[in-house]
């Protein structure tokens, strides 16, 4: 069935420094790859996504970068500040549903 | 608007108890979906809908039962509840344009002894 594969599970980066998380998913037929920020206690909410017909897109310090022939898409955050501690999810959606990764914990060391 | 509201936030209940956990939302969006979050797990898609009358099974559907009577509402039946059903259950719900970009309900934390 679909799977997305997502790593690491725990990421720890000094304040300033960037952070990347690498993701990769099996269904052909996804078309979309979202990215949630979960932040303790919350919802997870969409902070950025890309999609099939495009490699790179960028918003401010989030990037995502998607290579559809291998199957792999990545976010990076740069310059990295203590409210961008939180659970990241990546996800691969096809036209009527979204599989999720199992989440990476990213903590911003002061 | 309130976007999409999910009923009760916690339930304690016991093994072999029934009880649906309900799930609405104003937007006028066409998909909807069920998610289980367990730690180390992330989000286990439960059961999704692509509109009215229409369900179909996602990651994990056993012992859970959904129906989609009107665009807006989209319970979660548990029928004989278990520990292992103990988790974090969310609904979303997305446009048909735009299927990935899911706006999330608050969560109900479901324990079950």
């Amino acid at each position: 069935g679909e799977n997305v594969e997502q790593h690491p599970s725990t990421l720890s980066v000094q304040e300033g420094d960037s952070a990347v998380i690498k993701c990769t998913y099996s269904d052909s037929a996804s078309n979309y790859f979202p990215w949630y920020k979960q932040e303790l206690g919350k919802r997870p909410q969409l902070i950025i996504d890309i999609r099939s017909n495009v490699g790179e897109k960028k918003d401010q310090r989030i990037a995502v970068t998607l290579n559809k022939t291998a199957k792999h898409f990545s976010l990076h955050i740069t310059e990295t500040q203590p409210e961008d501690s939180a659970v990241y999810f990546c996800a691969a959606s096809t036209d009527d549903k979204i599989i999720f990764g199992k989440g990476t914990r990213l903590h911003i060391l002061p | 608007n309130a976007g999409v509201t999910q009923t009760p936030k916690f339930q304690v209940l016991k093994t072999g108890q029934s009880m649906t956990l309900q799930c609405a939302q104003d937007m006028n969006h066409e998909y909807m979906s069920w998610y289980r979050q367990d730690p180390g797990m992330g989000l286990r898609l439960i059961h999704y809908s692509v509109g009215a009358g229409i369900t179909d099974q996602g990651e994990v559907p056993n012992g859970y039962n959904v129906s989609r009577s009107t665009t807006e509402d989209f319970p979660l039946r548990l029928l004989s509840a278990a520990p292992s059903q103990t988790s974090v259950y969310f609904c979303a719900s997305s446009t048909s344009t735009s299927p990935g970009e899911a706006f999330f309900g608050q969560g109900t934390r479901l324990t079950v002894v």
